[in-house]
């Protein structure tokens, strides 16, 4: 599996858009990039995953870069309940998913 | 209910001992998977498995042993206790290249 870089934390203002960068230089053409958030002590949530196109949920939209290096989840209009560790992960295995240390995200009133 | 259910919640167990964690999933989801997460860190893959009676090693495989007899069913079993185990353990189904659902986490305590 490819590994991802993600900064160790980052600060959004409640309401404001919330953009979590993502490298993943080493992605194959069959791997997936996976977004999820792990709230508190919770078990991780699935948020969204994309091969090559953008995507867009009710949680969140995904833009994958058209060489597909590196990707951003972007949660449009972040909350107080959005403060949580945010993981991108790269895999095509099965939906296998290796974590990584993920963005400690901040959203702050 | 439909979901994924881990039992115990939590367990308190001495170094030593043989314990079992449950997993329980009701969606028939062909793969599923057992993580740890040790305080302040991020989850590491112990387990995998793809299908019933096929399984395979994750990132730190070392001390536990799981089975899959049953596609709903995905035991993870330490069988000698050892205090670096206490952790917080989840188990996750999914089926390929889709969303994986987490169960709640067991909290193991090894004294």
């Amino acid at each position: 599996d490819a590994k991802t870089t993600q900064p160790t934390s980052m600060d959004c203002a409640e309401g404001r858009a919330a953009n979590l960068p993502c490298n993943h230089s080493t992605i194959s053409g069959n791997e997936y990039v996976y977004w999820y958030r792990q709230i508190h002590s919770q078990g991780p949530q699935y948020i969204i995953h994309g091969l090559k196109n953008n995507e867009t949920n009710e949680m969140a939209s995904l833009i994958i870069t058209e060489d597909r290096k590196s990707s951003t989840l972007i949660l449009p209009h972040a909350t107080l309940r959005d403060t949580a560790v945010y993981y991108c992960i790269v895999s095509n295995q099965g939906g296998k998913l290796i974590f990584g240390q993920g963005t400690e995200l901040s959203v702050k009133p | 209910d439909a979901g994924i259910t881990q039992s115990p919640r939590y367990k308190i167990t001495e170094t030593g001992r043989q314990v079992t964690l449950m997993c329980h999933q009701t969606w028939s989801h062909s793969y599923m998977f057992w993580y740890r997460q040790d305080l302040g860190h991020g989850l590491r893959l112990i387990y995998y498995s793809a299908a019933a009676d096929i399984t395979d090693k994750g990132e730190v495989p070392d001390g536990y042993v799981v089975s899959r007899s049953k596609t709903e069913n995905f035991p993870l079993t330490l069988e000698s206790a050892t205090r670096s185990q206490t952790s917080v353990y989840f188990c996750a189904s999914s089926e390929q290249n889709t969303e994986a659902f987490f169960g709640q986490g067991t909290r193991l305590t090894v004294v």
